[in-house]
């Protein structure tokens, strides 16, 4: 069955501290990868994509995500967080066959001033 | 302004009634989604659809229902045999080719008493 982990529920981190939440995945064929994040009270914006080409993908607001095939993970990485980096933090895959889109089941990032 | 809307923001509904959340974009989007977000739970794939008149079950699809008669509406409708409806519902839509993201709307909450 297709699904999404996200192996850390709850992280909880001081300002300056590096980042990186897990994600891995299980579909068949091509996939196409995702980080979105929802602050508190907002809807869910997009932070980076992966459909093809460099694993090494940039996202917005310092984020950065690489696709490892081999491990079938895409795992979420940032240098130094800021405390608006506080939210809760969602992996996607969408299989390009169906257009099936599934979520893992989130991250919520906790960053202390 | 382009987008996607979802409409109530909150709704309330007696047990045993069915009601229906409606979702329209006027993004030109070909696929939609409708997603439930529980604490913990990520989000949860419910129905979509890649074309009019044409929608797949999700992973917990049992006890709703969708129509896709128009390409740019997608209303759920929660019908009674849901055992837990009360939850937060989330509506999103892509295209279906080149390198694009899933778009959500600000959701909707529904309350089932």
């Amino acid at each position: 069955a297709q699904s999404v982990s996200q192996h850390n529920h709850h992280v909880i981190l001081s300002e300056a501290a590096s980042l990186e939440l897990g994600c891995n995945y299980s579909y068949g064929g091509t996939v196409n990868l995702f980080w979105y994040v929802q602050y508190p009270g907002q809807h869910l914006q997009l932070l980076l994509k992966y459909f093809s080409g460099d694993p090494l993908v940039k996202g917005i607001k310092g984020f950065e995500a690489e696709f490892i095939k081999s491990k079938f993970s895409f795992n979420l990485r940032k240098p130094s967080v800021q405390w608006s980096d506080t939210a809760e933090y969602f992996c996607a895959a969408r299989s390009s066959n169906t257009g099936k889109l599934i979520f893992g089941q989130g991250t919520t990032l906790q960053v202390k001033p | 302004d382009g987008g996607i809307t979802q409409s109530p923001k909150y709704l309330f509904r007696k047990e045993g009634q069915n009601v229906t959340l409606s979702c329209e974009q006027n993004l030109n989007h070909d696929a939609m989604y409708w997603y439930r977000q529980d604490p913990g739970q990520g989000l949860r794939l419910i129905y979509y659809s890649q074309i009019v008149n044409d929608f797949q079950k999700g992973d917990i699809a049992e006890g709703y229902s969708v129509s896709r008669e128009k390409k740019e509406s997608f209303p759920l409708t929660v019908t009674s045999a849901q055992k837990n409806p009360t939850a937060f519902y989330l509506c999103a839509s892509s295209l279906i080719q080149g390198n694009t993201e899933a778009f959500f709307g600000q959701g909707t909450r529904l309350t089932v008493v």
